[in-house]
């Protein structure tokens, strides 16, 4: 079946600096790739997605590339804030398994004033 | 709408005891995913339903485990009998066939003690 990795496990950054997590998965057939933001004693909430057709997504602050050959993708975040602190799970997302998500450990993402 | 809704928010018993945990999904939702949460292990899913059928159940730890959908607007996970490794919490979400995302209810926070 699919497995996800992802890296860092922590990253803490000065408020402004980016921050990059990256996340690797092991089906190619793997077609949908989204980022959730959990912040504490919260639920994980999609903050950005990408489907195996395009290389790049941008929203604001944020950014996801995909290399489908190397397999792997990465969540950018630039000019980071204190409300950018979370945990963020990057998953994986497969037709043949219906569509479900294997997520990755996370990321616990520090952003210091 | 009022997104997924999961009852209780929290959950505190005595191991051997039966533990029932509700979850409604979004109106016209038909996907339901059931997900646990601990430090250990991440994210992972338990079981999800379309249209009503449980469709793979591969996730449950243990027939202590289960899971029903009688109807399209809610669903149930009951553990018989609660065990201390059984804390965790536990994340109802739900999606539209068409649509990739899985939107995430707040969870319910259970201690097996």
């Amino acid at each position: 079946g699919e497995n996800v990795e992802q890296h860092p496990s922590t990253l803490s950054v000065q408020e402004g600096d980016s921050a990059v997590i990256k996340c690797t998965y092991s089906d190619s057939a793997s077609n949908y790739f989204p980022w959730y933001k959990q912040e504490l004693g919260k639920r994980p909430q999609l903050i950005i997605d990408i489907r195996s057709n395009v290389g790049e997504k941008k929203d604001q602050r944020i950014a996801v590339t995909l290399n489908k050959t190397a397999k792997h993708f990465s969540l950018h975040i630039t000019e980071t804030q204190p409300e950018d602190s979370a945990v963020y799970f990057c998953a994986a997302s497969t037709p043949r398994h219906g569509q479900n998500f294997v997520f990755g450990p996370g990321t616990r993402l520090s952003v210091l004033p | 709408d009022a997104g997924v809704i999961q009852s209780p928010r929290h959950e505190v018993t005595e191991m051997g005891q039966e533990v029932t945990l509700r979850c409604k999904p979004i109106s016209g939702h038909d996907y339901l995913f059931w997900y646990r949460q601990t430090m250990m292990r991440g994210l992972e899913l338990l079981i999800y339903f379309n249209n009503n059928v449980p469709i793979d159940d591969s996730g449950m730890p243990e027939d202590r485990f289960s899971a029903k959908m009688p109807n399209a607007s809610f669903s149930t996970l009951k553990i018989q009998p609660s065990e201390p490794r059984d804390s965790a919490v536990y994340f109802c979400a739900s999606r539209l066939t068409g649509s990739y995302e899985q939107y995430f209810g707040p969870g319910t926070r259970l201690t097996v003690t």
